[in-house]
Parts: structure tokens; sequence; C-alpha cells
């Protein structure tokens, strides 16, 4: 079946730094996949997606980019603030909009 | 605004009871989903339904049921029967549902209802 793996966390970072959260993803076919954030006691909002080999999706300075030949997804951003310390969990679609989520990766931005 | 609503945000139950929790839309949405999460375990489906009056199970749907009768409305209820139910419980829904590899909608998350069995 489909399945996600998203590195551990937590991810340590003082303000500014370069984020670099890992994805891949085992599926079949070629699925839309997606970074959701979470931010405490709050619900999931989507980050960003992509729908095809090598897409781009980016939003709020956050980037990642569908690689069909390493199934991966990696979640990028330049310089990171305090406000995106959050959960992100990255997912695809198993089909009729059903996503399979990673186990999510909490982020912690020091001022 | 259009959004998701569940309710209660907190409730507590004692073991042996059944409790449902509400999920209302106003988006116009056709699709609505219940997902778990639990700690280091990120979320999973439990139902979702696709139109109203229909609703398939999703990978952990035993102890659990649901309705569809309007389409703004897919109310969850935790019976007696699932042996672990304390766990933070999200319902969402999507404008699309459609096929995987097609231009699939986002799904819109409510702000979750954590349920504590006592």
């Amino acid at each position: 079946g489909n399945s996600v793996t998203q590195m551990e966390g937590p991810v340590t970072l003082s303000e500014e730094a370069f984020l670099t959260i890992n994805c891949t993803y085992t599926a079949t076919g070629y699925p839309s996949l997606f970074w959701y954030v979470q931010y405490p006691g709050e619900g999931l909002q989507l980050l960003l997606k992509a729908t095809k080999a090598d897409d781009k999706g980016s939003n709020k300075g956050f980037e990642a980019t569908y690689r069909k030949e390493t199934t991966s997804f990696h979640l990028e951003k330049g310089s990171v603030q305090v406000s995106d310390s959050a959960v992100y969990f990255c997912a695809l679609d198993s089909g009729y909009s059903t996503l399979t989520f990673g186990k999510g990766t909490m982020l912690l931005v020091s001022p | 605004d259009g959004g998701i609503t569940q309710s209660p945000k907190y409730l507590f139950r004692k073991e042996g009871q059944n409790v449902t929790l509400s999920c209302e839309q106003n988006l116009n949405h056709d699709a609505m989903y219940w997902y778990r999460q639990d700690p280091g375990q990120g979320l999973r489906l439990i139902y979702y339904s696709q139109i109203v009056n229909d609703f398939q199970k999703g990978d952990i749907a035993e102890g659990y049921s649901v309705s569809r009768e309007k389409k703004e409305s897919f109310p969850l209820t935790v019976t007696s029967a699932q042996k672990n139910p304390t766990a933070f419980y999200l319902c969402a829904s999507s404008a699309y549902f459609g096929l995987a590899g097609s231009n699939t909608g986002e799904l819109f998350f409510g702000e979750g209802s954590r349920l504590t069995v006592l």
C-alpha cells in the first residue's frame, strides 16, 4: 500500500537558519503530494502541493519539488522564523482525495 | 466565514459510553473525512463520504460509526467497541473527489476534538 516516510523530529533551529525536512513516499502511479502544517492546538492547513513530477510547490517562503526518480518531496525554507514553529506533515493522495500522511515532524525555532 | 466547525473541542467519556463528535461545513464541499491523530502516529483515516447517504471505511474504522444525512454534516460516533478511543479527532472536507493522479483538491480541516476516556 501507499506510505509516506518523513524525518523524525524535533528539528531545532535558530531564527534565519535554513530548513530541510525530508519526505519520501511509496505509491503506485504518480499521486499528488502535499505538505500540511499544524500549529499547536489547531487543525491542519495546506502549506503547498505538487500534482506531477518536477512540479515545485511554494508558499510563504517554503518550497518542495516533486522528484519522481527519488520518490521524494523534501520541504525547504531559506530562513525560518519563530512563527514557523509547528508540526509539518507530508502526505500523498491515495485516491478519492483520501490522504496518506507521514508521522509529522516538529519544528522548533528559537530567537 | 466559510469553514469547518467541530464540536465539542474537549470531551471526556467514561469507559463503556458512546460519544458523538459533530462536524459541520459551510463550504458546499461534497466530500468529508474523519481522521484520528495520536502522538507520533500522524493521521489515520477512519471514514470518508463522497456524497450524501454514502460513506466508506478508512484504515481504522473498527469501533466507529458515521452518518451523512446532510451535505453539511458528518458526525462521528465513537462506540464502546473502540478499545483505545483517547485521541485527537480531525474532520476535513474537500471540494473535489477525483481519482488519484488527477488534480485533486486540498483538504480543509476543522480545529479538532480531543476525546479523553476516564
